[in-house]
Parts: structure tokens; sequence; C-alpha cells
């Protein structure tokens, strides 16, 4: 169970595109989801909290214009990056809020490599 | 200061032996947990263990296991026999709070290697 999925899995685009990534909680609701970007050999960078019919929590530092997050349903959401430029290249990773050992635990979908051109 | 502390960037373990990679904390909550999770080079995040602040019996899963040592604010990730298939990057992590709804703060990761 707590199974999440992320799609596509890479991308390329040319600079100027928009890209939308979904991730998708496939055998449970999750009212909070979370979205990632990750740099080669670093750690996870927290970008924003994103919370089912509601607007979404950015973190300092991160361009809400830039980095659309919607949460239209208790198993969806979906990051669009705008007007994506070769700086916006990185590894991005959802995880959903779902049952877990002593509480709640976040899971994570597998993922998705975006390389803009 | 850094909430999750990992000081070890590269491990190196032989097959079938143990290992112990390490994470320090720092919060003010009571109510918090602790997480590992392991990077394979494909890039998903495998969550491993758990460790909720009051637990008094160390997590177990399989061949790993949380040493939690809360007056030191160290949550080990402890690796017991150990196999090709774990090398990979490990984050420990931290959820600050009773709720799994909260951010989780990572470390930096640490690499690990096993060699035949």
């Amino acid at each position: 169970g707590a199974v999440v999925s992320q799609h596509p899995s890479w991308v390329i685009c040319k600079s100027g595109t928009s890209v939308k990534i979904e991730c998708r909680s496939l055998d449970f609701q999750a009212t909070t989801m979370f979205w990632y970007r990750q740099f080669p050999k670093q750690s996870l960078m927290l970008m924003a909290t994103s919370n089912e019919g509601s607007k979404a929590t950015y973190e300092q530092g991160v361009e809400k214009d830039k980095f659309l997050i919607n949460h239209a349903s208790l198993t969806l959401s979906t990051l669009t990056v705008t007007s994506a430029h070769p700086e916006d290249s990185s590894f991005y990773i959802c995880s959903a809020g779902g049952p877990g050992q002593g509480g709640d635990t976040q899971y994570f979908g597998p993922g998705t490599r975006l390389t803009v051109l | 200061a850094q909430k999750i502390t990992q000081t070890q960037p590269g491990m190196f373990v032989q097959e079938k032996e143990a290992v112990t990679l390490d994470c320090t904390y720092d919060t003010s909550d009571q109510s918090y947990g602790l997480f590992w999770y392991k990077q394979p080079s494909s890039g998903e995040m495998i969550f491993l263990i758990y460790q909720g602040s009051y637990d008094e019996q160390n997590a177990t899963e399989g061949r790993y296991s949380l040493n939690f040592q809360k007056a030191r604010k160290s949550a080990n990730l402890v690796i017991s026999a150990s196999q090709l298939g774990d090398s990979a990057m490990y984050f420990c992590a931290m959820r600050e709070g009773p709720s799994g709804y909260s951010t989780l703060t990572f470390g930096k990761g640490t690499m690990l290697l096993v060699s035949p």
C-alpha cells in the first residue's frame, strides 16, 4: 500500500515552454502533498506544500508564479514549471502524507527528471 | 543551525558486514518523528524506518534498525548484513510536531557503497 506515482518520469523541453508534472496517490487519499527539488548530489529541498482545495504554501525563495501548484483532488497534485529555462533543470519529486507507522508518513513518488535545453 | 546533520558524506562497507549511518537532530519540540529514506541511483525515495519521539523501543524493520538516543539527539541507522543492493544514498529526516502532514527536513545524505 501507500504508493505514489509521478508522470512523466523524465522530460526534455525547449527553453520558454511550460511543463506539467503530475503526482498521484494510488491507494490512499492525501489531503497534503509536498513538492521537492533535488540537484545532483544534493539533498531534497522543499519547494511547496500542496493542500487539497486550497492554495499551496511556498517555501521562501520559491517563485509561486514560476512553479504553479494545483491540488484539485485528494489523489492528484500537479506542478507546472512555467516558461522553463535551463536553470530549472532538476529532479522534481513529490510526496504524499499517508497512513504509516506511529502516525502518518510521507511516501514519495519516483521523481521527474526535467532537462530544459 | 542545521536541524538534521549527517556527518558522513560517504561510507564503505563489505558485503555481509554491519554498518552504522550517523544522524543527529536539533529541535525544541517534544513531539517529533525521525525517518530514514534510501535513494538508489534511479532517484526514487524509499521509506526505510520511522521512530517517534515518544517511542521507548528502538524501531526495527528487517535488516534496518534505528539506534535512538534521545538525550544525545541522535538517530543512527544500522544496517545489518549489508548487501550489494544496499549501495545508495541514505537520508535522515525529521518531522517536527505530531502531524504526519508537517513538512520534513532532510539531512545532506550519506552515500553508502557496499563492496563484494
